[in-house]
């Protein structure tokens, strides 16, 4: 079946300039996490989902970041007045509930902020 | 101090070597201990999942968990080409798994 994909795959942007993410998760999997991938280095919590609603954003490095998710599907990672610093892999994972330990990550966004 | 160590690596080894990937931790309230695997350009994947101490095995995969010494191995048997990858370690502190801790990753290199 159909795993997590995401949108862009690739991404290059001014610095400055807005960008949006998107990830679709696998159908019927309520939860949803955004982590972030800089450069050897592991992955960083960004925020999780359940449902719609996101019980923790602690993960967001600032308020540029900002992610919703829609009709328990699609969520999309948005970040404002993008910096170079910003430039990363995105990855979204999609687990069928909050006590489930499997996640299933989708391929990335690679994004550079020039 | 980060939550999570991992040796970046990258680990060369020949064909058929014994491969032990490992992580150290600080919070001793860590519960569950994962291991993903991810191949260049690609998300991670789950490889092992273990609760709490002691050895769980898989195939080739064993992972073991020492809580008291906070500190937790991946060991390859019989290593191949194929699992040339970056093999990243994770840890969560409860059953709810609302948020995840992972290492940096080592890179492993197996050499035909």
């Amino acid at each position: 079946g159909a795993g997590v994909s995401q949108s862009p795959s690739n991404k290059v942007t001014e610095k400055g300039k807005d960008v949006e993410l998107r990830c679709d998760p696998i159908s019927g999997h309520t939860a949803l996490y955004w982590y972030r991938q800089r450069l050897g280095q592991g992955l960083e919590f960004l925020i999780y989902f359940q449902g719609n609603s996101a019980p923790d954003k602690s993960g967001l490095p600032s308020d540029r970041f900002s992610a919703e998710r829609t009709g328990e599907s699609v969520s999309t990672l948005t970040i404002q007045r993008t910096q170079q610093e910003d430039s990363a892999v995105y990855l979204c994972a999609s687990s069928l509930r909050r006590e489930e330990e499997t996640q299933y990550f989708g391929p990335g966004t690679r994004l550079l902020v020039l | 101090q980060k939550e999570v160590e991992q040796d970046p690596g990258p680990l060369s080894v020949p064909e058929g070597a014994i491969v032990s990937l490992n992580c150290t931790y600080s919070n001793s309230a860590f519960q569950y201990f994962m291991w993903y695997r991810q191949y260049s350009r690609k998300g991670p994947e789950l490889l092992m999942y273990t609760y709490s101490s002691g050895n769980k095995e898989d195939g080739r995969f064993t992972a073991q968990v020492d809580k008291s010494s906070k500190y937790i191995s991946l060991f390859i048997r019989d290593s191949q080409p194929s699992d040339s990858a970056t093999y990243l370690c994770a840890m969560s502190l409860s059953y709810n798994f609302n948020k995840f801790y992972f290492g940096s990753g080592t890179k492993l290199n197996v050499k035909p």
